[in-house]
């Protein structure tokens, strides 16, 4: 069985300091995709990365960063200079690389975080 | 492009009726699923069709069937609401791309309250 573990529930950060989401995973298999997604207060649900199991290169994409720790199995999501415009709920999601479960997502139970102005 | 198109997006009914969300995608994507979302619970999977004429279940799908007679089409019926389905719904889709699946993409999401 799959699970992804959120533990912070709520964050608030006032603006432009740095905030790490984290996100602890539990899986059997060897090989998996591992998600972001965010979900501002208008409700939809926003796809940030996906990264494969076999890279563990750490990402960034302008303010976001992305530590995958395959040892520790771990892919904490990293804000910089936060904005107002970064409050959301974001959720760390799991996958399966082939077959049957390659598209049914395990999400974790989300961070809602809010940045103060 | 329109992606992937959910109605109604709001929709209250009483305890006992029925009625079916509707959710629709342009992509030619072969995979389609839906979700739930409950406060606290993040988003689980209630059925999903990996293509016209498959379905499955997921990790909650007491009290919901679906089915998918076309690609572009799966639908989420509800035959006797209960108010423990009060929840925001969520389809998504999917396609594989060298034997795996891409993201997925959402739907806007259907809030449905049982009364």
């Amino acid at each position: 069985a799959q699970k992804v573990t959120q533990a912070q529930t709520e964050i608030s950060v006032v603006e432009k300091e740095d905030v790490t989401l984290d996100c602890v995973y539990e899986t059997r298999d060897t090989t998996y995709y591992l998600f972001w997604y965010k979900q501002p207060p208008s409700g939809e649900l926003v796809f940030l990365i996906r990264r494969n199991s076999f890279d563990e290169q750490n990402e960034i994409s302008g303010r976001y960063s992305w530590n995958f720790q395959k040892s520790t199995s771990s892919f904490n999501f990293t804000i910089t200079a936060s904005q107002v415009v970064d409050s959301a709920v974001y959720f760390c999601a799991l996958s399966r690389i082939s077959g049957a479960g390659s598209y049914q997502l395990t999400f974790g139970k989300g961070t809602k975080l809010s940045v103060i102005p | 492009n329109a992606g992937v198109t959910q109605t109604p997006k709001f929709q209250v009914l009483k305890t006992g009726q029925s009625m079916t969300l509707q959710c629709a995608q342009d992509m030619n994507h072969e995979y389609m699923s839906w979700y739930r979302q409950d406060p606290g619970m993040g988003l689980r999977l209630i059925h999903y069709s990996v293509g016209a004429g498959i379905t499955d279940q997921g990790e909650v799908p007491n009290g919901y069937n679906v089915s998918r007679s076309t690609t572009e089409d799966f639908p989420l019926r509800l035959l006797s609401a209960a108010p423990s389905q009060t929840s925001v719904y969520f389809c998504a889709s999917s396609y594989s791309r060298q034997g795996a699946s891409t993201e997925a993409f959402f739907g806007q999401g259907t809030r449905l309250t049982v009364v």
